[in-house]
């Protein structure tokens, strides 16, 4: 099916870096989402974006929605070991509740 | 209740066999969301509810599956005559609306062999 283009795939980095993640797609969204999926459980919301432009904060985490409405990117400053996890992008269209996914981006931490 | 409840969390089926799968959705959440999802991918739609019917139903991969949510509360996906390619973790989601983001429950963890 239908799916953005997530990258980088995975990241290892070290304790206190900063995370930068982002997603394109060539189609327009009028929603973007961040969700964080850990072993055995659902995605869990992170950010919602709901504008062009729009650049919202979440405590360490920042995400943008794109001017074009065809990308988004999220930033994790001042990363920690229970960042571990994967990240994943999804996207929405006007007049429905149907969500597109990207493929996740896997990070590991270093303590 | 205070979060989506699926159970079974796992399941284990022979090919052929027919299996049940259920979503019980958070309290006074009208939307409510099946998603499937592979080793290694991000989930994939299959199915909305906006209250009792099917808003959009484009992901079923087939005719082998079907999901009913009777009384626009508790939702049961439905895979007659499994595959192997079904296996799959089913993740099932609501929402007070279909315009934000929603809450996942867990998934079910579908194994046919």
């Amino acid at each position: 099916g239908q799916q953005l283009n997530q990258s980088p795939q995975s990241m290892f980095i070290q304790e206190g870096e900063d995370v930068s993640m982002n997603c394109t797609s060539s189609s327009i969204f009028n929603t973007w989402l961040w969700y964080k999926q850990e072993p055995g459980e659902g995605p869990v919301l992170l950010i919602a974006l709901y504008k062009a432009g729009e650049l919202t904060s979440n405590g360490r985490l920042t995400a943008q929605f794109g001017i074009t409405r065809k990308d988004s990117f999220l930033n994790i400053s001042a990363s920690i070991p229970s960042d571990v996890g994967i990240y994943f992008c999804a996207g929405r269209s006007s007049n429905t509740g149907k969500l597109i996914f990207g493929q996740g981006t896997t990070l590991q931490v270093k303590p | 209740g205070a979060g989506v409840s699926q159970t079974p969390s796992n399941k284990v089926t022979e090919k052929g066999k027919y299996v049940e799968l259920r979503c019980d959705p958070i309290s006074g959440h009208t939307a409510l969301y099946w998603y499937r999802q592979s080793l290694g991918q991000g989930p994939e739609f299959l199915i909305y509810f906006q209250g009792t019917g099917a808003a959009d139903d484009s992901g079923l991969p087939n005719d082998r599956f079907f999901a009913v949510r009777p009384e626009g509360s508790v939702s049961t996906l439905k895979i007659q005559r499994t595959e192997r390619g079904d296996s799959a973790v089913y993740l099932c989601a609501s929402s007070s609306n279909s315009g934000g983001g929603y809450t996942f429950g867990s998934g079910t963890r579908l194994t046919v062999v």
